[in-house]
Protein backbone atom coordinates (compact mmCIF):
# COMPACT_ATOMS: atom_id res chain seq x y z
CA UNK A 1 0.00 0.00 0.00
CA UNK A 2 1.35 3.22 -0.81
CA UNK A 3 2.20 5.70 1.92
CA UNK A 4 2.64 9.81 1.61
CA UNK A 5 4.45 11.55 3.89
CA UNK A 6 4.13 15.82 3.90
CA UNK A 7 7.74 16.45 5.42
CA UNK A 8 5.97 20.13 7.22
CA UNK A 9 2.98 20.33 9.24
CA UNK A 10 3.15 23.91 8.94
CA UNK A 11 4.43 26.55 6.73
CA UNK A 12 4.54 30.06 7.72
CA UNK A 13 5.25 32.76 5.06
CA UNK A 14 5.02 36.25 3.92
CA UNK A 15 2.65 37.87 1.82
CA UNK A 16 3.92 37.86 -2.11
CA UNK A 17 6.98 35.52 -1.14
CA UNK A 18 7.35 32.11 -2.92
CA UNK A 19 6.91 28.81 -1.14
CA UNK A 20 6.98 24.65 -1.46
CA UNK A 21 5.32 22.52 0.17
CA UNK A 22 6.80 18.79 -0.18
CA UNK A 23 5.53 15.85 -0.66
CA UNK A 24 6.93 12.31 -0.68
CA UNK A 25 5.50 8.87 -1.49
CA UNK A 26 6.25 5.15 -0.79
CA UNK A 27 6.31 3.36 -4.15
CA UNK A 28 7.84 3.41 -7.58
CA UNK A 29 5.68 1.65 -9.28
CA UNK A 30 3.13 4.07 -11.66
CA UNK A 31 0.97 6.12 -10.09
CA UNK A 32 -1.38 8.77 -10.03
CA UNK A 33 -0.51 11.73 -8.01
CA UNK A 34 -2.83 14.79 -6.16
CA UNK A 35 -2.65 17.90 -5.01
CA UNK A 36 -6.28 18.88 -2.73
CA UNK A 37 -6.44 22.22 -0.61
CA UNK A 38 -9.11 22.65 1.92
CA UNK A 39 -10.30 26.45 3.25
CA UNK A 40 -11.18 26.98 6.07
CA UNK A 41 -14.69 25.39 6.82
CA UNK A 42 -14.77 23.99 3.66
CA UNK A 43 -14.27 20.57 1.94
CA UNK A 44 -11.29 19.32 0.03
CA UNK A 45 -10.93 20.79 -3.52
CA UNK A 46 -8.50 19.04 -6.28
CA UNK A 47 -6.00 21.52 -6.91
CA UNK A 48 -3.52 19.98 -9.60
CA UNK A 49 -3.59 16.34 -10.77
CA UNK A 50 -0.48 14.33 -12.55
CA UNK A 51 -1.54 11.26 -14.72
CA UNK A 52 0.50 11.06 -17.31
CA UNK A 53 2.44 13.42 -19.49
CA UNK A 54 4.38 16.30 -19.04
CA UNK A 55 5.60 15.95 -15.42
CA UNK A 56 4.71 19.66 -14.51
CA UNK A 57 1.40 20.31 -13.61
CA UNK A 58 0.13 23.63 -13.19
CA UNK A 59 -3.17 24.94 -11.20
CA UNK A 60 -5.33 27.96 -12.34
CA UNK A 61 -4.31 29.70 -9.64
CA UNK A 62 -0.63 29.30 -9.99
CA UNK A 63 0.22 26.50 -7.97
CA UNK A 64 2.51 24.51 -9.86
CA UNK A 65 3.91 20.81 -8.87
CA UNK A 66 6.86 18.33 -10.45
CA UNK A 67 6.72 14.80 -10.58
CA UNK A 68 10.12 13.23 -9.82
CA UNK A 69 9.68 9.64 -10.37
CA UNK A 70 13.49 8.99 -9.28
CA UNK A 71 12.62 10.67 -6.17
CA UNK A 72 9.29 9.66 -5.49
CA UNK A 73 8.30 13.55 -5.24
CA UNK A 74 5.63 15.77 -5.99
CA UNK A 75 6.33 18.70 -4.42
CA UNK A 76 4.06 22.32 -4.94
CA UNK A 77 4.70 25.45 -5.56
CA UNK A 78 4.37 28.72 -6.14
CA UNK A 79 6.56 31.83 -6.68
CA UNK A 80 4.47 34.32 -4.89
CA UNK A 81 1.67 34.08 -2.49
CA UNK A 82 -1.47 35.78 -1.17
CA UNK A 83 -3.26 36.10 2.04
CA UNK A 84 -6.37 34.11 0.71
CA UNK A 85 -3.94 31.19 -0.10
CA UNK A 86 -3.48 30.21 3.78
CA UNK A 87 -5.75 26.88 3.56
CA UNK A 88 -5.05 23.50 4.63
CA UNK A 89 -2.34 21.33 1.75
CA UNK A 90 -3.03 17.52 1.29
CA UNK A 91 -1.08 15.22 -1.30
CA UNK A 92 -2.32 12.29 -2.36
CA UNK A 93 -1.54 9.11 -4.30
CA UNK A 94 -2.73 6.28 -5.79
CA UNK A 95 -1.53 3.24 -7.81
CA UNK A 96 -2.32 2.99 -11.51
CA UNK A 97 -5.67 1.42 -11.89
CA UNK A 98 -6.74 1.40 -8.73
CA UNK A 99 -7.82 5.09 -8.21
CA UNK A 100 -8.32 5.09 -3.96
CA UNK A 101 -6.15 8.20 -3.09
CA UNK A 102 -4.26 7.77 0.09
CA UNK A 103 -3.65 10.89 1.56
CA UNK A 104 -0.84 12.66 3.49
CA UNK A 105 -1.32 14.26 7.03
CA UNK A 106 -1.43 18.01 5.45
CA UNK A 107 0.81 20.77 5.65
CA UNK A 108 -1.25 24.04 6.99
CA UNK A 109 -0.03 26.96 4.79
CA UNK A 110 0.18 30.46 6.90
CA UNK A 111 0.57 33.39 4.70
CA UNK A 112 1.03 36.17 6.64
CA UNK A 113 0.64 39.93 5.30
CA UNK B 1 -22.95 20.15 -10.80
CA UNK B 2 -24.79 20.29 -7.80
CA UNK B 3 -21.45 18.94 -6.00
CA UNK B 4 -21.59 15.90 -3.38
CA UNK B 5 -23.98 16.81 -0.50
CA UNK B 6 -23.47 15.31 2.59
CA UNK B 7 -25.84 15.38 5.42
CA UNK B 8 -26.02 16.09 8.56
CA UNK B 9 -23.27 18.38 8.94
CA UNK B 10 -23.01 17.82 12.52
CA UNK B 11 -23.94 15.16 14.85
CA UNK B 12 -23.81 14.75 18.60
CA UNK B 13 -24.48 11.40 20.06
CA UNK B 14 -23.89 9.67 23.11
CA UNK B 15 -21.39 6.48 23.24
CA UNK B 16 -23.57 3.27 22.43
CA UNK B 17 -26.07 4.82 20.20
CA UNK B 18 -26.08 3.90 16.55
CA UNK B 19 -26.01 7.14 14.10
CA UNK B 20 -26.58 7.07 10.53
CA UNK B 21 -25.07 9.35 7.37
CA UNK B 22 -26.09 10.07 4.49
CA UNK B 23 -24.33 11.14 0.99
CA UNK B 24 -25.77 12.22 -2.41
CA UNK B 25 -23.02 12.13 -4.98
CA UNK B 26 -22.82 13.93 -7.89
CA UNK B 27 -25.73 12.24 -10.42
CA UNK B 28 -23.56 10.90 -13.08
CA UNK B 29 -20.39 10.04 -11.30
CA UNK B 30 -20.48 5.24 -10.50
CA UNK B 31 -17.97 5.84 -7.84
CA UNK B 32 -18.52 6.61 -4.39
CA UNK B 33 -15.92 6.68 -1.48
CA UNK B 34 -16.03 7.19 2.21
CA UNK B 35 -12.99 8.93 3.94
CA UNK B 36 -12.62 9.31 7.74
CA UNK B 37 -10.15 12.34 8.70
CA UNK B 38 -8.90 12.91 12.37
CA UNK B 39 -7.70 16.53 13.54
CA UNK B 40 -4.36 17.08 12.35
CA UNK B 41 -4.35 14.39 9.86
CA UNK B 42 -5.23 13.47 6.54
CA UNK B 43 -8.02 11.69 5.16
CA UNK B 44 -8.28 7.93 5.65
CA UNK B 45 -9.92 5.79 3.27
CA UNK B 46 -12.50 3.54 4.53
CA UNK B 47 -14.79 2.11 1.91
CA UNK B 48 -15.91 2.21 -1.90
CA UNK B 49 -18.56 1.38 -4.01
CA UNK B 50 -18.64 1.01 -8.19
CA UNK B 51 -22.66 1.52 -8.91
CA UNK B 52 -24.16 -0.28 -5.92
CA UNK B 53 -21.28 -2.83 -5.77
CA UNK B 54 -19.26 -2.42 -2.98
CA UNK B 55 -15.48 -3.18 -3.96
CA UNK B 56 -12.93 -2.44 -1.07
CA UNK B 57 -13.34 -2.06 2.64
CA UNK B 58 -10.26 -0.62 4.60
CA UNK B 59 -9.03 -2.75 7.74
CA UNK B 60 -10.45 0.61 9.16
CA UNK B 61 -14.12 -0.29 8.94
CA UNK B 62 -14.79 -2.87 11.84
CA UNK B 63 -17.75 -4.59 12.48
CA UNK B 64 -19.54 -1.63 13.94
CA UNK B 65 -19.13 0.37 10.48
CA UNK B 66 -21.97 -0.58 7.57
CA UNK B 67 -22.12 1.24 3.90
CA UNK B 68 -24.68 0.44 1.62
CA UNK B 69 -25.42 2.10 -1.85
CA UNK B 70 -28.92 0.46 -2.78
CA UNK B 71 -29.33 1.94 -6.42
CA UNK B 72 -26.11 3.21 -7.52
CA UNK B 73 -26.99 7.05 -5.80
CA UNK B 74 -26.88 8.11 -2.89
CA UNK B 75 -24.94 5.57 0.09
CA UNK B 76 -25.26 5.64 4.00
CA UNK B 77 -22.73 4.59 6.50
CA UNK B 78 -23.68 3.44 9.63
CA UNK B 79 -21.98 3.74 12.87
CA UNK B 80 -23.53 0.92 15.63
CA UNK B 81 -22.44 1.33 19.70
CA UNK B 82 -20.58 4.29 18.49
CA UNK B 83 -17.50 4.80 21.04
CA UNK B 84 -16.04 8.25 21.88
CA UNK B 85 -12.68 7.26 19.30
CA UNK B 86 -15.35 7.30 16.37
CA UNK B 87 -15.22 11.00 16.45
CA UNK B 88 -14.53 12.26 13.52
CA UNK B 89 -15.13 14.01 9.91
CA UNK B 90 -16.69 11.66 7.74
CA UNK B 91 -15.75 12.66 4.25
CA UNK B 92 -17.61 11.10 1.39
CA UNK B 93 -16.45 11.77 -2.42
CA UNK B 94 -17.62 10.81 -5.87
CA UNK B 95 -16.16 10.30 -9.01
CA UNK B 96 -16.14 9.22 -12.76
CA UNK B 97 -14.31 6.01 -13.39
CA UNK B 98 -10.37 7.42 -13.59
CA UNK B 99 -11.16 10.96 -12.29
CA UNK B 100 -10.45 12.69 -9.38
CA UNK B 101 -12.41 12.95 -6.49
CA UNK B 102 -15.28 15.37 -5.71
CA UNK B 103 -15.36 15.78 -1.99
CA UNK B 104 -18.87 16.87 -0.21
CA UNK B 105 -17.85 18.86 3.36
CA UNK B 106 -18.40 16.11 5.83
CA UNK B 107 -20.42 15.24 8.88
CA UNK B 108 -18.85 15.83 11.99
CA UNK B 109 -19.18 13.32 14.46
CA UNK B 110 -19.28 14.14 18.11
CA UNK B 111 -19.29 11.31 20.55
CA UNK B 112 -19.90 12.13 24.13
Amino acid sequence: AQSVTQLDSQVPVFEEAPVELRCNYSSSVSVYLFWYVQYPNQGLQLLLKYLSGSTLVESINGFEAEFNKSQTSFHLRKPSVHISDTAEYFCAVSDLGSYIPTFGRGTSLIVHP
Amino acid sequence: DTGVSQDPRHKITKRGQNVTFRCDPISEHNRLYWYRQTLGQGPEFLTYFQNEAQLEKSRLLSDRFSAERPKGSFSTLEIQRTEQGDSAMYLCASSLENSPLHFGNGTRLTVT
